[in-house]
Parts: C-alpha cells; structure tokens; sequence
C-alpha cells in the first residue's frame, strides 16, 4: 500500500479564496482523521471519522472548515473563505478497527499558506 | 482533561550518547501510548506503542520506551544516539478514539 496520500503538498493562496485539502486513507482503514500542525499550538485534531460517518467535529475551528468522506477511499477539508490564522500543514491519518491497539498512519501532509 | 506534556522544547546529546524524550499523561483512565516521529517537511511516522504487557516496549530503529503507571510515564529511550536521530520526537496518547498529542521535543545529536 502506498500509505495515506495527501494533495497537494504545498498550497498558496489568498485570503477569501476558498481552499480543499484531500486525502486518500489506507485501503481497508476504517477511521480517518484531520489535523492541523502550527508552532503555536501543535498537533490539534480537527476532526474524525468512522466508517465515512463524522464522529467528533468538536476541534474545528469555525463554520468556515467543513469536511466530507463521501467514500471509503477519499476525504477532503474546506476552508472558505481562508484567512491568513489558517496557514498552518494539515495531515490526514487512517487506522483500523480491526484491532483496537493499532497505531494511525500519517500523510505527508499539506503545507497551507494563506496570504 | 485528557492531556499529554512533554516538558522539554529540546533535548541535545552528543552521537553515541543515551537519550532521552520524556512524556507523561493525565491520569484518566488506561490510554494507550504511542511515539512518533517527524523528519523535516515529512509526514510522522510511527516508532512504537504500548497496549498492555511488559512495561519496556521496543520499537523501530533501536529506540525503546518505558512505561510507568504510577508515575503516568512513557519515556522515549535509545541507549546510544546517531546524528541521523535529530528530529522531532511526538508522545500521544489514546483515549477511545481520540489520539492526543504532546508539545513535541526537538532533537539535536551532534557528531
């Protein structure tokens, strides 16, 4: 397996643009996770999902993140409008329940920089 | 609250020294525990985790972790450093579903 894939790697924008992140989890995974990495506050988890259904959306910052998992093999992250607070690199996660004790696997991640 | 500390921003060891990345976690319940790794502009990558069983866990690339339940531990262990082990180093924890992270420790092993 190719592990979680992330697109884009990079992505520049400016402020009020809308913005879409988008992961690919690991083939059979059944969680999905999004989260947001900056020097100021770390690893925040933003949101979870189970079986394509939103568990806890709890960490999203504001009405302007939105995330679907239409499908079992893809998910995205939207911001609109983006501002510049929201640069940050965003990293998508997958496990599996087929064993409680698994660990996740992370993307490469997506390096977000509004302007 | 759930919550994982990691009370150093940055630990520095000469190559071939011992090091250490220390971790501790708010006691609630029984999470299990993990360790990851970033690498500059890279994704983290899972080094090791402890579920049950035997207090020392072994992990990848030579590093070890001990946990201690009285003292709500998971230190980050690896008896002698490389230079190439300068990175950093993430703890977290899980509660149900949920996988909270610490701070991070920066790495810096120096030749």
């Amino acid at each position: 397996d190719a592990g979680v894939i992330q697109s884009p790697r990079h992505e520049v924008t400016e402020m009020g643009q809308e913005v879409t992140l988008r992961c690919k989890p690991i083939s059979g995974h059944d969680y999905l996770f999004w989260y947001r990495q900056t020097m100021m506050r770390g690893l925040e988890l933003l949101i979870y999902f189970n079986n394509n259904v939103p568990i806890d959306d709890s960490g999203m910052p504001e009405d302007r993140f939105s995330a679907k998992m239409p499908n079992a093999s893809f998910s995205t992250l939207k911001i609109q409008p983006s501002e510049p607070r929201d640069s940050a690199v965003y990293f998508c996660a997958s496990r599996s329940d087929s064993h409680m004790n698994t660990e996740a696997f992370f993307g490469q991640g997506t390096r977000l920089t509004v302007v | 609250a759930q919550s994982v500390a990691q009370p150093e921003d940055q630990v520095n060891v000469a190559e071939g020294n011992p090091l250490t990345v220390k971790c501790t976690y708010s006691v609630s319940g029984n999470p299990y525990l993990f360790w990851y790794v970033q690498y500059p502009n890279r994704g983290l990558q899972f080094l090791l985790k402890y579920i049950t069983g035997d207090n020392l866990v072994k992990g990848s690339y030579g590093f070890e972790a001990e946990f201690n339940k009285s003292q709500t531990s998971f230190h980050l262990k690896k008896p002698s450093a490389l230079v190439s082990d300068s990175a950093l180093y993430f703890c977290a924890a899980r509660w149900g579903n949920k996988l909270t992270f610490g701070g991070g420790t920066r790495v810096l092993v120096k030749p």
